[in-house]
C-alpha cells in the first residue's frame, strides 16, 4: 500500500467511448503525476498539476484530458482512443514538484486496452 | 537528447549477488532514483543517490559516478521475491525525471 489508489484497475473499452481513470492519494503531497507505462519502454510523463495547477503537458494528444479537483484528487478522461493507446497508466504523487530528491508514490496503474 | 540505458534483462540464482548498471546523458543532474516494480504492482521506491560513492541500506546498495554517469544498484543475498523490474531514473535540472526502461530480473531456484 502506497497511499496512491487508482481506480479502475482493468478497463477495456472501444474507440468511440468515453471513461475517465481516477487517482487518489492520501498522503499529503502537492504534486500529482499522469504516466504512461508501455511494454519496455521508458515511462513516459503525461501531466504534472503543482498545488492544482497544470504545470506540464508532454506533448499529449486531446484525447487525453486531465483533471484536478484538489490536491487529493486526479482524473484522466479518455475519449476517442486509439488501440496504441493501450499501456499501463500510473498516477504519482510527490511532496513538491521541483524539489530534488523528492521520491514519487505510485498508484498500482490502470490497465487499459482499447479495442 | 536524453537517455537513460539499462540492460533488458537479467538472470540471477537465488542467494547469490548481482548488479544492475545504469548509465545516464542527462540535461544537469539532481540526483539518480532506483524503483523496484512487481509485475502488475506500483512502482516503489529503492533509493536515490545525489553524491558520488556507495548507499547501502539492507540486502541492497546503490553507487553513483556523477563524471562517469553511471550509477549500480547492486543486490545481495538474492531471494526469489528479488524477481522484478528494476527502473533507474534521473532528475534533470528542470527537477524532471527521465525514466529508463527498466531491468526485468529473473531469479532461479
Amino acid at each position: 500500500e502506497t497511499g496512491v489508489t487508482q481506480t479502475p484497475r482493468h478497463l477495456v473499452m472501444g474507440m468511440t467511448n468515453k471513461k475517465s481513470l481516477k487517482c487518489e492519494q492520501h498522503l499529503g503531497h502537492n504534486a500529482m503525476y499522469w504516466y504512461k507505462q508501455s511494454a519496455k519502454k521508458p515511462l513516459e510523463l503525461m501531466f504534472v498539476y503543482n498545488f492544482k495547477e497544470q504545470t506540464e503537458n508532454n506533448s499529449v494528444p486531446s484525447r487525453f484530458s486531465p483533471e484536478c479537483p484538489n490536491s487529493s484528487h486526479l482524473f484522466l478522461h479518455l475519449h476517442t482512443l486509439q488501440p496504441e493507446d493501450s499501456a499501463l497508466y500510473l498516477c504519482a504523487s510527490s511532496q513538491d514538484r521541483g524539489t530534488g530528491g523528492t521520491e514519487a508514490f505510485f498508484g498500482q496503474g490502470t490497465r487499459l486496452t482499447v479495442v | 537528447g536524453q537517455n537513460i540505458d539499462q540492460p533488458t534483462e537479467m538472470t540471477a540464482t537465488e542467494g547469490a549477488i548481482v548488479q544492475i548498471n545504469c548509465t545516464y546523458q542527462t540535461s544537469g543532474f539532481n540526483g539518480l532514483f532506483w524503483y523496484q516494480q512487481h509485475a502488475g504492482e506500483a512502482p516503489t521506491f529503492l533509493s536515490y543517490n545525489v553524491l558520488d560513492g556507495l548507499e547501502e541500506k539492507g540486502r541492497f546498495s546503490s553507487f553513483l559516478s556523477r563524471s562517469k554517469g553511471y550509477s549500480y544498484l547492486l543486490l545481495k543475498e538474492l531471494q526469489m521475491k528479488d524477481s522484478a523490474s528494476y527502473l533507474c531514473a534521473v532528475m534533470d535540472s528542470n527537477y524532471q525525471l527521465i525514466w529508463g526502461a527498466g531491468t526485468k530480473l529473473i531469479i532461479k531456484p
